[in-house]
């Protein structure tokens, strides 16, 4: 199947700073990528439609202006965590779909970042 | 709008038993339904999914499920447990239309005991 890797697997970092998460699509281009927050023993939350080319699309209640996707290109979307607070610490995990198939095909997903804000 | 229910939080089997994960959808129109496999720290393995067709769908690592129209159900299921399918498992719909995100349910522990 097609593979998306996301880098880094984990970071720590201290309060105030900002920290960068990347996921590309190794083996496919996609215009559409979505990122997912998950806490612990809990499901994905769904917190954003990252589109390639254009402003992505946020999920109510997360804030546009802390967590800034970046889709420059069609196999890179990038989730920057600025200003982190330890409230911010949790997995998160990127997937997409490859376009060029047809649309009943699965999603597939990053291995997921694990982010510690101290 | 979509949601998924998983009504169990852990399900516990012995080795060698069947399995079953339960899983109910609600959606507008046609659903395509998910089951992914998640390992500690680690993202979403695919293990099956419903488009259309045969109700019964087999998937990876001896993994099946069946779709059940009527009762809004994609149980999952095993027929002998193994050690290492303990993880967690999520059921996942999105609607036939567009590139739209999968929803996903909260999850079921399972846990197969030697």
């Amino acid at each position: 199947g097609a593979v998306v890797s996301q880098h880094p697997s984990w970071v720590i970092c201290k309060s105030g700073t900002s920290v960068k998460i990347e996921c590309r699509s190794l083996d496919f281009q996609a215009t559409t990528m979505f990122w997912y927050r998950q806490f612990p023993k809990q499901s994905l939350m769904l917190m954003a439609t990252s589109n390639e080319g254009s402003k992505a699309t946020y999920e109510q209640g997360v804030e546009k202006d802390k967590f800034l996707i970046n889709h420059a290109s069609l196999t890179l979307s990038t989730l920057t965590v600025t200003s982190a607070h330890p409230e911010d610490s949790s997995f998160y995990i990127c997937s997409a779909r490859d376009p060029g198939t047809q649309m009943n095909t699965e999603a597939f997903f990053g291995q997921g970042t694990r982010l510690t804000v101290v | 709008a979509q949601s998924v229910a998983q009504p169990e939080d852990q399900v516990n089997v012995a080795e060698g038993n069947p399995l079953t994960v339960k899983c109910t959808y609600s959606v507008s129109g046609n659903p395509y339904l998910f089951w992914y496999v998640q390992y500690p720290n680690r993202g979403l393995q695919f293990l099956l999914k419903y488009i259309t067709g045969d109700n019964l769908v087999k998937g990876s690592y001896g993994f099946e499920a069946e779709f059940n129209k009527s009762q809004t159900s994609f149980h999952l299921k095993k027929p002998s447990a193994l050690v290492s399918d303990s993880a967690l498992y999520f059921c996942a719909v999105r609607v036939n239309r567009g590139n739209t995100p999968l929803v996903f349910g909260k999850g079921t522990r399972l846990s197969v005991i030697a």
